[in-house]
């Protein structure tokens, strides 16, 4: 285990629905990163939060809203998706010290399907 | 635009055999690139880190080597085992403000016995 988990590992759901994705990280990192994996299609990194402050959006749709109470916790809310957002939601944390060796440690996703 | 192209798609070998992976990037500036390794159902665990200064790293039976001229480098997996079998993902960090992350599109290995 990398030390980070996330909940659910699969979601089924409606396109009318609302759901959360959960993610908590037990190494004391101070980053936090959510990222779409899309089947034959590089990682795309959705969210930065860094101390808790969001530092990145990569021009996510409104229906993603993330939240990060605090440095260890992430969370993905999802609401009015599309067939196409299906697809596995990794959750990632590292130690940003400045140094551009940080390693980013991925939980082991959670697996989304929208209906 | 920083890319990050990696070949083949996929791939399968018998077991015991050995295989090479590519990995071509135009990140610029560069800082390091590091191979990771992801098993269905599993998040990526890195393997290796490359940096400017260095040609060659090894990691058990794996090898990582980096030309930062011609901007490529390589995963060369020695004596093949099952639990090879996963997706190997080439992830490229640029040097500058925000240190941001290109990954690959990844490999595709399959072990057979």
């Amino acid at each position: 285990e990398t030390g980070v988990t996330q909940t659910p590992r699969h979601l089924v759901m409606g396109m009318t629905n609302k759901k959360s994705l959960k993610c908590e990280q037990h190494l004391g990192h101070n980053a936090m990163y959510w990222y779409k994996q899309s089947a034959k299609k590089p990682l795309e990194l959705m969210f930065v939060y860094n101390f808790k402050e969001q530092t990145e959006n990569n021009s996510v749709p409104s229906r993603f809203s993330p939240e990060c109470p605090n440095s260890s916790h992430l969370f993905l809310h999802l609401h009015t998706l599309q067939p196409e957002d299906s697809a596995l939601y990794l959750c990632a944390s590292s130690q940003e010290t400045g140094n551009s060796y940080n390693e980013q440690f991925f939980g082991p996703g959670t697996r989304l399907t929208v209906l | 635009k920083n890319q990050v192209e990696q070949s083949p798609q996929s791939l399968i070998i018998l077991e015991g055999k050995n295989c090479t992976l590519q990995c071509n990037y135009t990140v610029s500036p560069f800082s390091n690139l590091r191979w990771y390794k992801q098993d269905t159902g599993r998040g990526p665990v890195s393997l290796t880190i490359m940096t400017f200064s260095e040609n060659t790293k090894s990691n058990g039976r794996y090898t990582a080597t980096l030309d930062a001229d011609t901007k490529q480098s390589s995963l060369h997996i020695t004596a093949s085992q099952l639990s090879d079998s996963a997706s190997y993902i080439c992830v490229v960090r640029n040097n500058n403000a925000g240190n941001m992350l290109t990954f690959g599109g990844g490999t595709r290995l399959m072990v057979k016995p």
